[in-house]
């Protein structure tokens, strides 16, 4: 597609649900980031992929958080028995190539989640 | 990891003004963007500059790789440029991620 898409847009979900959100990175770009901005915040990452290496997963913040990113394009981040302190956007981004690339890296609008 | 340190955090401006923001970084990079995040939260890339100049319109960036600092002239505000500007760099070392600033938190009024 012409830019990073991001599904759903808004997802507000209970205590203790499990939730997926989905990325769709642009067309052909080997590298894509899951980044998370809670309210007022900067971004925080949270994990990374590149081709067909093993993901960089040093920014996920707790085994409730998972993601996978099948056939090197489609990435779906799952948080689990999601908590409130969950609720912020996930951000996804990709970019042409990965380290020590001197690519631009584009983000997608985000997926707002609120857990009540 | 490498640190990433934006100034000044607040900055309130007339319509028409100009303004310099500032981003300073630890180690040396070999990716370095600025970001505009508009009030949807919409991350806007504005330059990839990990060195150099680069001009677009009334935005243009200079990025001092030797000095370790960027800088982004915004020229004839407009109140549309308010939101939070980012910079983002990726480490020169073995680091894949974007690491980002705390922003400089932009307000353009008319």
């Amino acid at each position: 597609g012409a830019g990073v898409s991001q599904s759903p847009s808004n997802k507000v979900t209970e205590k203790g649900k499990d939730v997926e959100l989905r990325c769709d990175p642009i067309s052909g770009h080997t590298a894509l980031y899951w980044y998370r901005q809670s309210l007022g915040q900067g971004l925080e990452f949270l994990i990374y992929f590149q081709g067909n290496s093993a993901p960089d997963k040093s920014g996920l913040p707790s085994d409730r958080f998972s993601a996978e990113r099948t056939g090197g394009s489609v990435s779906t981040l799952t948080i689990q028995r999601t908590q409130q302190e969950d609720s912020a956007v996930y951000l996804c981004a990709s970019s042409l190539l990965g380290q020590g690339a001197r690519n631009t890296i584009y983000f997608g609008e985000g997926s707002w989640l609120t857990v009540v | 990891g490498i640190q990433v340190e934006q100034s000044p955090p607040d900055l309130i401006l007339q319509e028409g003004a100009n303004s310099t923001l500032r981003c300073n970084f630890s180690d040396s990079v070999n990716n370095l963007q600025w970001f505009h995040q508009n009030p949807w939260g919409q991350l806007i890339n504005l330059f990839y500059i990990p060195s150099g100049t680069k001009q677009n319109g009334r935005l243009s960036a200079t990025t001092v790789a030797t000095e370790r600092y960027s800088l982004l002239y915004i020229s004839s505000s407009q109140t549309t440029d308010s939101g939070v500007y980012f910079c983002a760099v990726i480490s020169s070392g073995s680091a894949r991620q974007l690491t980002f600033g705390s922003g400089t938190q932009l307000t353009v009024l008319p």
